[in-house]
């Protein structure tokens, strides 16, 4: 079955660093989906990227979808300490149901003041 | 999404017995989903509704799990004979149906259940 696999699973940085998950699918995804979950709180969407090679960003924050659409990143520049949570990929493969993601197990960010 | 509605927001109960959570999705979503969330794991699907009709179940456990999205009403989540691997956080996330939609989700604020 399809699997993403999402890495580190932990990190710790000082506040003003930047910090970055990865994400990679076994299977060429549809498109992706990244999600933010503060502790004890609900997954928020953040984004999604659809295109081969797709770079988006939201202020400090840059997702890719790569050419082959089987990986992602995230990256966070100069981190502040509201981008605490975990951060989730989720892969839409087109050839399950609407809606069905499939979830990476999340990396954890924790930053220091 | 504050809009998707779950309650319980925490529910203890002792194993054998059945716990049932509840969710109203948001105003004009006729979708509703069903992820768990094992502490410190991802989400996995379990089970897509539409009113009266499940779409897909293929996430559920085979046994004491069951769903529904009656007519009338928020959409219910059944564990029977809980154990303590039922232990997760359970949320409902729900979406539109309208052209052009592409998929993301909107979840609800979960329903934390812990078996003794």
């Amino acid at each position: 079955g399809q699997q993403v696999m999402q890495i580190p699973q932990y990190q710790h940085v000082q506040e003003g660093e930047d910090f970055t998950t990865y994400c990679n699918s076994s299977t060429t995804l549809s498109n992706i989906q990244w999600y933010k979950q503060r502790p004890g709180g609900h997954p928020v969407f953040l984004i999604q990227l659809v295109k081969s090679g797709e770079v988006k960003k939201q202020k400090r924050l840059t997702f890719q979808f790569g050419e082959a659409k089987k990986n992602s990143s995230l990256h966070i520049t100069a981190t502040q300490t509201t981008d605490v949570g975990t951060y989730f990929c989720a892969g839409d493969d087109r050839g399950s149901t609407l809606g069905r993601l499939y979830f990476g197990r999340g990396t954890q960010l924790t930053v220091w003041p | 999404n504050a809009g998707v509605m779950q309650n319980p927001r925490h529910l203890v109960r002792r194993r054998g017995q059945e716990a049932r959570l509840r969710c109203s999705p948001m105003k004009g979503h006729s979708h509703v989903y069903w992820y768990r969330q094992l502490p410190e794991e991802g989400l996995k699907f379990m089970v897509y509704l539409q009113k009266e009709n499940i779409i897909d179940e293929s996430g559920m456990p085979k046994e004491r799990f069951s769903a529904e999205f009656p007519k009338e009403g928020p959409s219910i989540l059944r564990i029977q004979q809980v154990v303590r691997g039922d232990s997760a956080a359970y949320f409902c996330a729900s979406l539109p149906l309208r052209t052009g939609y592409t998929g993301e989700l909107f979840f609800g604020e979960g329903s934390r259940l812990t078996v003794l």
